[in-house]
């Protein structure tokens, strides 16, 4: 079985400013890896995620996502943030057969002025 | 690109009442799942359906059931409705490789 840590519940950042949303995973096989954005009252939009090749997986709004197989981790990164990034964010993992999938508990994401 | 529609987008009913939710993936999509979402507990899996039989459950009391009909539209019912019940609930189609598709859910609120 798999699971997802997210290790931070709040991440407050001023615009313009860096930020890294961490997420950490464990599991006995080979993972896909994915990280979804969550604004109010929407469901959940796929931001990127990483299946196989290049540890360093672009997304969507100029996120970017780092694969560290000895580490466990798939941390969540963006040069400079946006009033608009200011959301909840989720990281989840799936076993590759796609029969079992697990979302961490969520990263709200508040970009102040 | 796939998507997916939840009908109606807010919802309020009184304790004790019972709800009906509906979801329609775009067409050629056979699996649907549920998932109920609080500020508590987070994204918590209901149930799956994949070609009208339920394929995974949750752990949730028998008062949350679903079905899925030939066109792949599914529906979500709650019977009994308690405070607790007030969620956002979620519809998705799966994809192994693109993991999952949302709708914007359905905003429940029991008073």
């Amino acid at each position: 079985a798999q699971s997802v840590t997210q290790l931070d519940s709040q991440v407050p950042v001023f615009e313009e400013a860096p930020v890294e949303l961490r997420c950490n995973y464990s599991s006995s096989v080979s993972v896909y890896l994915f990280w979804y954005v969550q604004y109010p009252n929407q469901g959940l939009q796929l931001l990127l995620k990483y299946l196989s090749g290049s540890t360093l997986v672009k997304g969507i709004n100029g996120f970017e996502a780092e694969f560290n197989k000895s580490q466990t981790s798939f941390h969540l990164r963006k040069p400079s943030v946006h009033i608009s990034d200011t959301a909840e964010y989720f990281c989840a993992v799936s076993d590759r057969a796609g029969n079992q999938f697990y979302f961490g508990t969520g990263t709200s994401l508040t970009v102040i002025p | 690109k796939a998507g997916v529609t939840q009908t109606p987008r807010y919802l309020i009913k009184t304790r004790g009442q019972q709800v009906t939710l509906s979801c329609s993936p775009i067409s050629g999509h056979r699996s649907v799942s549920w998932y109920q979402q609080t500020p508590g507990q987070g994204l918590q899996f209901l149930f799956e359906y994949f070609s009208e039989t339920q394929r995974n459950k949750g752990n949730f009391p028998g008062r949350f059931s679903g079905r899925q009909f030939s066109n792949s539209r599914s529906e979500m019912n709650v019977s009994t409705l308690e405070l607790g019940d007030s969620a956002l609930y979620l519809c998705a189609i799966y994809d192994r490789v693109d993991g999952y598709t949302f709708g914007s859910g359905t905003r429940l609120t029991v008073v």
